[in-house]
């Protein structure tokens, strides 16, 4: 089965500053990663698709990239909103799976 | 739009059986997978397995010989059966709206579901 890596697991990073999460698959999964924001006690929500498409109604602040078996999920000028757990997530095949997600804190 | 709402009970004993359903309004449950996903308590999501109406159902390693997915289109409800439960199945339990290109973008408040006698 392939696992999904998620790095860092936590990161704190200050309103303005950009950051950037990284995914990795123990296998290519060509394009078929999703990313999703938790907000605390919240469900998830859908922020990116295929890798690099962005949701509709998401922040353009936002911003996937990657294919096979690395991804990045950048965050620009972090706002206090954005405080919650991203979590990568594949679909490649007929198993999804999750990493183990990053947890975004503000300072 | 559409929207899914959880519901069933929120304490199960060990070694019985869990039993979830997923309300689906705002649309019809054909021509998309319907997967459920839980999180226990300050832990990461795992998701559980998908089923499409009228087709199969896949299901995550680590729980497949106790899960069981079934879907009523007449109802517009899909249901999640976990069998043998211990207080390691206790968490949110979440079902979500997926397909193919989009990985899962509808998903429900969730439900906490307690094992425990």
């Amino acid at each position: 089965d392939i696992q999904m890596t998620q790095s860092p697991s936590t990161l704190s990073a200050s309103v303005g500053d950009r950051v950037t999460i990284t995914c990795r698959a123990s296998e290519s999964i060509s394009s078929w990663l999703a990313w999703y924001q938790q907000r605390p006690g919240k469900a998830p929500t859908l922020l990116i698709y295929k890798a690099s498409s962005l949701q509709s109604g998401v922040s353009s602040r936002f911003r996937g990239s990657g294919s096979g078996t690395e991804f990045t999920l950048t965050i620009s000028n972090l706002q206090p909103d954005d405080l919650a757990t991203y979590y990568c997530q594949k679909y490649n095949d007929y198993l999804w799976t999750f990493g183990q997600g990053t947890k975004v804190e503000i300072k | 739009q559409v929207q899914l709402q959880e519901s069933g009970p929120r304490l199960v004993k060990p070694s019985e059986t869990l039993s979830l359903t997923c309300s689906v309004s705002g649309g019809f449950i054909s021509s998309y997978y319907w997967s459920w996903i839980r999180q226990p308590a300050g832990k990461g999501l795992e998701w559980i397995g998908r089923i499409y109406p009228g087709g199969n159902s896949n299901y995550n390693p680590a729980l497949k010989s106790r899960v069981a997915m079934s879907a009523d289109t007449s109802k517009n409800q899909i249901s999640l059966t976990l069998t043998s439960v211990s207080a390691a199945d206790t968490a949110v339990y979440y079902c979500a709206r997926g397909n193919a290109v989009f990985g899962m973008d509808v998903w429900g408040q969730g439900t906490t579901v307690t094992v425990s006698s």
